[in-house]
């Protein structure tokens, strides 16, 4: 059974702090790896993955895949309370399928 | 530019009663779908469409229909409520297969609760 794993579930740090968040997973037919963030509402987009060991970045934000260890992490650097939400892995596997994680809830204290 | 539209944003069923969740985009976008989101689940794909006429099951399809007879919309129907359907549903759109981008588009999303 294919499935994506996130940890921590929650999290809770000041402003300032960096922020590392897992995901791991175990599927069929892997394609890509997404990350996205969900605050009150919709997800939105933040990266997506194909090949390991190249970071992707954005501002304060920076990602990573190892695709023989089958996992992603992202970094969050000097965290602000606007980066408090839920942050979601997925995996893209053949067929336009995506398998969620459960998510890992970031609370950013002032 | 209203991106993806859902309707309605709440709305409260009784066991065995019918409804359709409506998805609406104005993008242009092939590639469309539907996700449930229960707690500590993440979002779990119910239907998806690669483009108009084309629909095909996700990961959790039983209770759940779909069609797509134009580009722009996308409807959820479940034909008959149950309470584990009681969840919220999210609708998501993509410019391209989503193994190209990797980026959805979704909804405000849609809370349902089947009494």
């Amino acid at each position: 059974e294919d499935k994506v794993v996130q940890s921590p579930l929650s999290l809770v740090v000041h402003e300032g702090d960096t922020v590392t968040l897992n995901c791991s997973y175990e599927v069929t037919n892997f394609r890509s790896l997404l990350w996205y963030k969900q605050e009150k509402k919709a997800p939105t987009f933040l990266f997506m993955l194909t090949s390991s060991g190249i970071e992707k970045k954005s501002g304060r934000l920076s990602s990573i895949l190892d695709k023989k260890e089958l996992f992603s992490i992202l970094n969050i650097t000097a965290t602000q309370t606007g980066d408090s939400a839920v942050y979601l892995c997925a995996v893209i596997r053949a067929g336009n399928m995506l398998t969620f994680g459960g998510g890992t809830r970031l609370m950013v204290k002032p | 530019n209203a991106g993806v539209t859902q309707t309605p944003k709440f709305q409260v069923l009784k066991t065995g009663q019918s409804m359709t969740l409506q998805c609406a985009q104005d993008m242009n976008h092939e590639y469309m779908s539907w996700y449930r989101q229960d707690p500590g689940m993440g979002l779990r794909l119910i239907h998806y469409s690669v483009g108009a006429g084309i629909t095909d099951q996700g990961e959790v399809p039983n209770g759940y229909n779909v069609s797509r007879s134009t580009t722009e919309d996308f409807p959820l129907r479940l034909l008959s409520a149950a309470p584990s359907q009681t969840s919220v549903y999210f609708c998501a759109s993509s410019h391209d297969r989503v193994t190209n981008t990797g980026e959805l588009f979704f909804g405000e999303g849609s809370r349902l609760t089947v009494l």
